[in-house]
């Protein structure tokens, strides 16, 4: 089955220092991977996604993520963190169900603190 | 912008209770979700509905229900409500899975 992981709980910077959120992935075939992003006491806001073509995927608020398929790896990555990037970071990926239909399958959550 | 809106923000019933949690969206889209949230587990999908009337479990549909009898409206229903339940709930609706799923700002449920 298809899975994603995000080995980081948490993840702590100090604003304006360059970030990543790790997330691997386990697939078969060619994945279709996602970021989203939740603010307190809110749903989750759609960041990115890989579908196929370049590697370097770039997305909302000057995020974008790198796609390597030798790692199975698709982090999340920002060039100048802010405070207001501190939320919870959510990959996934589009799993095959036994159906036959599709869905998300999204991994624990990276929580991301940026201080001041 | 697509607008997913959940009836209630927070919502305390008791258990033993049948509880009806509600979502609309209004970009006619017809890939609706429901997804539970806890801490250290993630995004788990309870149910999803593909078309008015269609539904197909998820991760974790035991002690769940769900309809659509209209595009724009997908309800989540709690039999018999029990502490486990206790949660937060998530509704999302996309036009198909290969475009971002928009997620409405979830009810916080609490059974006593």
């Amino acid at each position: 089955a298809q899975s994603v992981a995000q080995p980081e709980d948490q993840v702590n910077v100090a604003e304006g220092n360059p970030l990543t959120v790790k997330c691997t992935y386990s697939v078969s075939g060619n994945p279709y991977l996602f970021w989203y992003v939740q603010y307190p006491n809110r749903g989750l806001q759609f960041l990115l996604k890989y579908i196929t073509g370049d590697n370097l995927v770039k997305g909302s608020y000057g995020f974008e993520a790198e796609f390597n398929k030798s790692q199975t790896s698709f982090h999340l990555k920002k060039p100048s963190a802010l405070v207001s990037d501190s939320a919870l970071y959510f990959c996934a990926v589009r799993s095959l169900m036994n159906t036959g239909f599709q869905k998300l399958v999204f991994g624990t959550g990276t929580r991301l603190l940026v201080s001041p | 912008d697509v607008k997913v809106t959940q009836s209630s923000r927070y919502l305390v019933k008791r258990t033993g209770e049948k509880v009806f949690l509600e979502c609309v969206q209004d970009m006619d889209h017809e890939n609706m979700f429901w997804y539970r949230q806890d801490p250290g587990l993630g995004l788990r999908l309870i149910y999803f509905s593909y078309d008015v009337k269609m539904k197909e479990k998820g991760d974790i549909p035991e002690g769940y229900s769900v309809s659509r009898e209209k595009k724009e409206r997908f309800s989540l229903i709690l039999e018999s409500a029990s502490t486990n339940q206790t949660s937060m709930y998530l509704c999302a609706s996309s036009r198909d899975l290969n475009q971002p799923q928009h997620f409405g700002d979830g009810t916080r449920l609490s059974i006593l």
